[in-house]
C-alpha cells in the first residue's frame, strides 16, 4: 500500500513564525500535492510538484512556498504565519501516468493552529 | 474552469437505509471522476473511480455511474452501516490542463445512526 506520511498531526505556532510542514511518500510517485481543508470550503490546492525541483501554483498559493529537493519529500513553507492560515493541511501523491485517471493518495493531515 | 457541486449535508440516515449523494460537474475536457471518503481524524481515501462515460465504479457496496449526458456521478449504497459515517468528496481530474490535478466538491457529511 502507498504510504504518505506527514510529519506532525497537530502543530501550534505563533504569528510571524516561519513554519515547515513535511510530507514523505514511499511509492516513487512523480506528483505531490499540498491542500488546505476548511469547513464549508472543501479542499483547495495550494501547490503541486510533478518532478524534483519543479513546482506549480495551485488555486491559493499566496503566503506559501514549497520545496522538493528529493522525489519522496515535499515541504510546504509558511514564510510568515498568519492567523488566517490556521487550517488542516493535507499532502497527497500520485503517479504521473497517462491521461487523468491516476488517483491521489493522502496523508492523515496536519492540523495547524496559528496563535 | 472546472467545478464540482455536491449536495449539502449532513445527510442523516438510519442503519440499512438507502444512500444517494448527488454530484454534478463542469469540465472543459474529458475528466476522470472520483469519490473519496474521509473518516474522522484521517486523511482522504479513494473510494471508487470512473474514467469514461457510462463506466461504473464500485467498492465496499458503494457505486457510482459516470453520466456524461447529465454531467453527474451520484454515489449510492443500498444499505448503509454506522461505520459508513464519514465525509464524502466528489472530485474530477481533467488532463486538459496538462497536469492531473483534482478539483473537489465541498464534501457531504453522512451520519448513520443504529
Amino acid at each position: 500500500d502507498v504510504k504518505v506520511t506527514q510529519s506532525s498531526r497537530y502543530l501550534v505556532k505563533r504569528t510571524g513564525e516561519k513554519v515547515f510542514l513535511e510530507c514523505v511518500q514511499d511509492m516513487d510517485h512523480e506528483n505531490m500535492f499540498w491542500y488546505r481543508q476548511d469547513p464549508g470550503l472543501g479542499l483547495r490546492l495550494i501547490y503541486f510538484s510533478y518532478d524534483v525541483k519543479m513546482k506549480e501554483k495551485g488555486d491559493i498559493p499566496e503566503g506559501y512556498s514549497v520545496s522538493r529537493e528529493k522525489k519522496e519529500r515535499f515541504s510546504l513553507i509558511l514564510e510568515s504565519a498568519s492567523t488566517n492560515q490556521t487550517s488542516m493541511y493535507l499532502c497527497a501523491s500520485s503517479l504521473l501516468g497517462s491521461g487523468s485517471n491516476q488517483p491521489q493518495h493522502f496523508g492523515d493531515g496536519t492540523r495547524l493552529s496559528i496563535l | 474552469g472546472d467545478s464540482v457541486t455536491q449536495m449539502e449535508g449532513p445527510v442523516t440516515l438510519s442503519e440499512e437505509a438507502f444512500l444517494t449523494i448527488n454530484c454534478t460537474y463542469t469540465a472543459t475536457g474529458y475528466p476522470s471522476l472520483f469519490w473519496y471518503v474521509q473518516y474522522p481524524g484521517e486523511g482522504l481515501q479513494l473510494l471508487l473511480k470512473a474514467t469514461k462515460a457510462d463506466d461504473k465504479g464500485s467498492n465496499k457496496g458503494f457505486e457510482a455511474t459516470y453520466r456524461k449526458e447529465t454531467t453527474s456521478f451520484h454515489l449510492e449504497k443500498g444499505s448503509v452501516q454506522v461505520s459508513d459515517s464519514a465525509v464524502y468528496f466528489c472530485a474530477l481530474s481533467d488532463s486538459g490542463s496538462g497536469y492531473s490535478t483534482l478539483t473537489f466538491g465541498k464534501g457531504t457529511m453522512l451520519l448513520v445512526s443504529p
